[in-house]
């Protein structure tokens, strides 16, 4: 299977919460991220947890971590349509680069 | 302070034609990427450098080729180019190998070969 993976699309109307999920197979990773693709742009980095963290909160964004299952997920809280974008769960391959999912297009509706 | 910059935006190629997509940084950034964007794919690494004079393959490095001269640049050259590579191309560079901070992407290049 696919080193990191997510569902590709999530639809939710505006004011309510968005989750996000990634699965992923390599537990070595010290940091694991999370970044959003606005349309026709690159990637911004939206947040990061270390992998000694459970949780992570800032403003409307929680990032939940379970090592055990090897599961991360993004939780935008009272998600606008300015959150419409795709977004990306990604962690450090040993001995290369960032790996990517293919990305969760969120779409909201008001 | 510009980040990473990524040259030409758009560019449309015949098959079997050659092009160099730019990238430079100023953030002074050892770390270098390329990655390919396919519809429904995410992104795919196809070479990457650890600082001047060193690159090494990524996922995807067939028809692509890289040089790292300074810390700034880390042009990717298509020699011959084929529809399998339309495609977005990123550039992202980052200060540290474990990536602790995350990438820095420039904006794209939307690459069609037809």
């Amino acid at each position: 299977g696919e080193d990191v993976e997510q569902s590709l699309f999530l639809s939710v109307r505006e004011g309510d919460s968005s989750v996000i999920n990634c699965t992923y197979t390599d537990s070595s990773s010290t940091y694991l991220y999370w970044y959003k693709q606005e349309p026709g742009a690159g990637l911004q980095l939206l947040t990061y947890i270390f992998s000694n963290m459970d949780m992570k909160q800032d403003q409307r964004l929680t990032v939940l971590l379970n090592k055990k299952d090897k599961h991360l997920s993004l939780r935008i809280a009272d998600t606008q349509t300015g959150d419409s974008a795709i977004y990306f769960c990604a962690l450090p391959k040993a001995g290369t680069a960032l790996i990517f999912g293919k990305g969760t297009t969120l779409s909201v509706s008001s | 302070n510009a980040g990473v910059t990524q040259t030409p935006k758009f560019r449309i190629l015949k098959i079997g034609q050659s092009m160099t997509l730019q990238c430079t940084q100023d953030m002074n950034h050892n770390y270098m990427y390329w990655y390919r964007q396919d519809p429904g794919m995410g992104l795919k690494l196809i070479y990457y450098s650890v600082g001047a004079g060193i690159t090494d393959k990524g996922e995807v490095p067939n028809g692509y080729n890289v040089s790292r001269s300074t810390t700034e640049d880390f042009p990717l050259r298509l020699e011959l180019a084929a529809p399998s590579q339309t495609s977005v191309y990123f550039c992202a560079s980052s200060s540290t190998a474990g990536a602790n901070y995350g990438y820095t992407f420039g904006s794209g290049t939307r690459l069609t070969v037809v």
